[in-house]
């Protein structure tokens, strides 16, 4: 499987917890992207990363939010003291920028519920 | 910054029948249009995109239509099978690579 690939797919934790997910993208996606999904609504941006470099992050990514993608390849997103809020799907998307319009393609997302 | 919208929020029609969703967009910098298909438990799928410098493009059963300067642009889903319900966003970017505004989804169910 040669998709963009999230680990885990499900994550409970305790209010107050830290958690830690994982994203790998498309092998030679130079892009990748996170965004948070609520229930019955659209995806929502929260951040970018071309190669290393984060270039965009949204005003929804709050302090206790961070991410990271330390050598270009596959990416992580923390969060620390989560809240009943951060509960959501957290999407993972990667694209290529170079040689024309790629689109972005996404992975099948990790689902956070707070206890 | 953008804002997308997108009605109706749910669409039921008979299997063999046509399934008609309609988005609106706000910001004029806009140029890339793809229109992704979400199934329970799965990350969005990417069914067609067109960009700024297109009116229409069409793919099997499916077309979508742009119309720039209304900021209008239109899903049609021809031929509707029960494999095609599912919820539909459709979305606006500058390009295809950068960030991606999403409506808010249409949940289509197709009837047999």
């Amino acid at each position: 499987d040669t998709g963009v690939s999230q680990d885990p797919r499900h994550k409970i934790t305790k209010r107050g917890q830290n958690v830690t997910f994982r994203c790998d993208p498309i092998s030679e996606h130079n892009r990748l992207y996170w965004y948070r999904q609520t229930l019955g609504q659209g995806p929502e941006f929260l951040t970018y990363f071309q190669n290393e470099a984060q270039l965009e992050k949204s005003r929804l990514l709050s302090d206790r939010f961070s991410a990271e993608r330390p050598k270009g390849s596959f990416s992580t997103l923390e969060i620390q003291r989560t809240e009943q809020g951060d509960s959501a799907m957290y999407l993972c998307a990667s694209s290529f920028s170079h040689a024309g319009d790629q689109p972005q393609h996404f992975g099948d997302g990790t689902r956070l519920s707070i206890l | 910054g953008e804002n997308v919208e997108q009605h109706p929020s749910t669409l039921s029609v008979q299997e063999g029948d046509s399934a008609v969703i309609k988005c609106t967009y706000s910001d004029s910098a806009s140029n890339y249009f793809p229109w992704y298909k979400q199934e329970l438990g799965k990350g969005p799928q990417l069914i067609i995109d067109i960009r700024s410098n297109v009116g229409e493009k069409k793919d099997q059963r499916i077309a979508v239509t742009l119309n720039k300067t209304a900021k209008h642009f239109s899903l049609h889903i021809t031929e509707t099978q029960p494999e095609d319900s599912a919820v539909y966003f459709c979305a606006a970017s500058e390009t295809s690579y950068d960030k991606v505004i999403f409506g808010p989804g249409t949940s289509l169910s197709v009837i047999p």
